[in-house]
């Protein structure tokens, strides 16, 4: 099966620094990755679309300058999330898009701003 | 606009008691429509895409049906491994991406 990674799993942090997440597909060549948030006992919300060598296309609400995302290869994602604060906390979980329109998503990242 | 619905909120099963899961959407243009399988601190788990009415995938335990307007998982005789959130999602036409339900949380007891 399709497999995507992200790293770290889990990060806790101080309010005010960065943080950098990791998306990888690991045995297939993505098309397009995308970022999702979820709060707790809720759906996952869109975040970002981003296709490789171009700027990702943001949802409405979400800050680009907050939620810096990097898609550097056809295999790697990055999303930064700039100068965290509390609310920022949450599950961030990407996915890739693969030839045949199929969507993996990675196990997810707990984010936690102190 | 686009909408996915699931329904219901939550279901409770006993061990061996099959039972449908409900995913009604409105979009403009259907794509594909997906279901994953979510345990709790975990990200989605992959396990159908449908594309047209009439389809139907099967997966051991679980099959997918689709409709113009709904789309069914179907749960025969499930097992308390089979306890989690289901999630389906559509995808419209012209776009890659996902608009997600809230979800069905299933709970199977032994």
């Amino acid at each position: 099966g399709a497999v995507v990674s992200q790293h770290p799993s889990w990060v806790i942090c101080k309010s005010g620094t960065s943080v950098k997440i990791e998306c990888r597909s690991l045995d297939f060549q993505a098309t397009t990755m995308f970022w999702y948030r979820q709060f707790p006992k809720q759906s996952l919300m869109l975040m970002a679309t981003s296709n490789e060598g171009s700027k990702a296309t943001y949802e409405q609400g979400v800050e680009k300058d907050k939620f810096l995302i990097n898609h550097a290869s056809l295999t790697l994602s990055t999303l930064t999330v700039t100068s965290a604060h509390p609310e920022d906390s949450s599950f961030y979980i990407c996915s890739a898009s693969r030839f045949d329109n199929e969507q993996f998503f990675g196990p997810g990242t707990r984010l936690t701003v102190l | 606009e686009d909408q996915v619905t699931q329904s219901p909120e939550a279901l409770r099963l006993q061990e061996g008691e099959s039972s449908s899961l409900n995913c009604s959407y409105t979009v403009s243009g259907l794509r594909g429509l997906f279901w994953y399988r979510q345990d709790p601190g975990k990200g989605p788990e992959f396990l159908f895409t449908l594309y047209s009415a009439g389809e139907e995938k099967e997966k051991e335990r679980l099959k997918a049906t689709l409709t113009k307007k709904e789309s069914f998982l179907h749960i025969t005789a499930p097992k308390p491994e089979d306890s989690a959130t289901y999630l389906c999602a559509v995808q419209a036409s012209g776009t890659d991406k996902l608009i997600f339900g809230t979800g069905t949380r299933l709970q199977v007891f032994p």
